[in-house]
């Protein structure tokens, strides 16, 4: 299995507090995504990294920033959490941009009340 | 854009026989391809992939047959197991490094 690590594994908080999501990798892949999966809608990309520092917007990235200051970390912050964004969240990495599989992490469940 | 679809949302098969999963993508520019399986709780695990230059590729107890022509992939099993009872997705590639997913298939292996 590939080496990644979401942590927690799971959360319960209220809503409009911030929220950080790790996800860290010892695979020393150059590439890393955030994705959100929900009934009816499958998986869906958050975010993504290219590498320390450069990140870029999936297509349900309103609410959500990242960082990635080291290649093997790659956070996933909530600046102010919302019902909507009650969710689980997978990071995932993989070691080309292109003709490369991505692999996934557990999971993080993510609960605003 | 790309959009992905598999043709049923749930399959049932006996113990010992083979399972096939359905996908079909929109756009005929897309170029990689990837199976993965998702059991409970945990994330989606690789299986198998396959690029457009190819047609069918297999993996252990797994093939993946792709035809472009009606931008349909399969999935097929052999010889189904109770290990294999889980949500399995095709996921697509368009031209950049994001994925497209499909809403999966989940598989229930009757004993």
């Amino acid at each position: 299995d590939a080496g990644i690590t979401q942590s927690p594994r799971h959360k319960v908080t209220e809503t409009g507090t911030p929220v950080t999501l790790r996800c860290h990798q010892t695979e020393n892949h150059r590439y890393m995504y955030w994705y959100r999966q929900d009934p009816g809608h499958g998986l869906r990309l958050i975010h993504y990294s290219y590498g320390v520092k450069d990140t870029d917007k999936g297509e349900v990235s309103d609410g959500y920033s990242v960082s990635r200051s080291k290649t093997e970390d790659f956070l996933l912050t909530l600046e102010s959490a919302t019902s909507s964004q009650t969710s689980v969240y997978f990071c995932a990495i993989s070691a080309g941009s292109r003709n490369q599989p991505q692999h996934f992490g557990d999971g993080t469940r993510l609960s605003i009340l | 854009g790309e959009s992905v679809g598999l043709h049923l949302p749930t399959l049932s098969v006996q113990e010992g026989d083979n399972s096939i999963i359905n996908c079909a993508y929109s756009n005929s520019a897309s170029d990689y391809f990837i199976w993965y399986k998702q059991e409970s709780g945990k994330g989606p695990q690789f299986i198998i992939d396959i690029r457009s230059n190819m047609d069918k590729r297999q993996g252990q107890r797994v093939t993946v047959l792709l035809n472009k022509t009606v931008k349909h992939l399969s999935l097929q099993i052999a010889a189904t197991q109770p290990g294999d009872s889980a949500v399995y997705f095709c996921a697509v590639f368009l031209n950049d490094y994001k994925l497209s997913f499909g809403a999966g298939t989940t598989v229930t292996v009757r004993a």
